[in-house]
């Protein structure tokens, strides 16, 4: 089981967009339609920003989006701003035997 | 309002088994479709998933992992207890439990386990 490939970093200037990648096989983010991603901000818990690729909770803005194509994942966050600057984990199931993996994280700075 | 808060030592010893409670609030484990699960964090590194329990009583674990972990509920006192054996000092991080509807949408604020003798 091993864990999805992200990029360590990632950096934008406010305003801008970003978008960070994240890598597994045909067993897990390729298989499934169950990808999501958390943002974790330091000494906090890791919260919830997208789940099941697209879908966004209750209270997360439209900045933030999601997609996949194939065995990658990815995260995108529009018009950045301060306060988004955090690590990005991205999270997948992994089918009944590994059921769930998650991301190596990146760190997003906004410059 | 969904809460969980972790609870257990902050300090194991080698070899030692290791018990967890997250105690929650603002929904109930017998609801179907819902489940909680552990994750943890060894300081400043990724997240890793544990386990997983559902309100069937259905139990998933890491497979790395499986062979030293144990997931139990008590529905009654609203509570997910985590056992983890042998524990050894690269276990030392930070566990959390959530609740899991639409995936790990709700964390508790997660609790500081160091392995040292």
């Amino acid at each position: 089981q091993s864990a999805l490939t992200q990029p360590p970093s990632a950096s934008g200037s406010p305003g801008q967009s970003v978008t960070i990648s994240c890598t597994g096989t045909s067993s897990d983010v390729g298989a499934y339609n169950y990808v999501s991603w958390y943002q974790q901000h330091p000494g906090k818990a890791p919260k919830l920003m997208i789940y099941e690729v697209t879908k966004r909770p209750s209270g997360v803005p439209d900045r933030f989006s999601g997609s996949k194509s194939g065995n990658t994942a990815s995260l995108t966050v529009s018009g950045l701003q301060a306060e988004d600057e955090a690590d990005y984990y991205c999270s997948s199931y992994a089918g009944s035997n590994n059921f769930y993996v998650f991301g190596t994280g990146t760190k997003v700075t906004v410059l | 309002q969904i809460t969980l808060k972790e609870s257990g030592p902050t300090l194991v010893k080698p070899t030692q088994t290791l018990t967890l409670t997250c105690t929650f609030s603002g929904f109930s484990l017998s609801t179907s479709g819902v489940g909680v699960g552990w994750i943890r964090q060894p300081p400043g590194k990724a997240l890793e998933w544990l386990a997983l329990i559902y309100w069937d009583d259905d139990k998933r674990y890491s497979p790395s992992l499986k062979s030293r972990l144990t997931i139990t509920k008590d529905t009654s006192k609203n509570q997910v207890v985590l056992t983890m054996t042998n524990m050894d000092p690269v276990d030392t991080a930070t566990y959390y439990c959530a609740h899991r509807a639409s995936d790990f949408d709700i964390w508790g604020q997660g609790t500081m386990v160091t392995v040292s003798s």
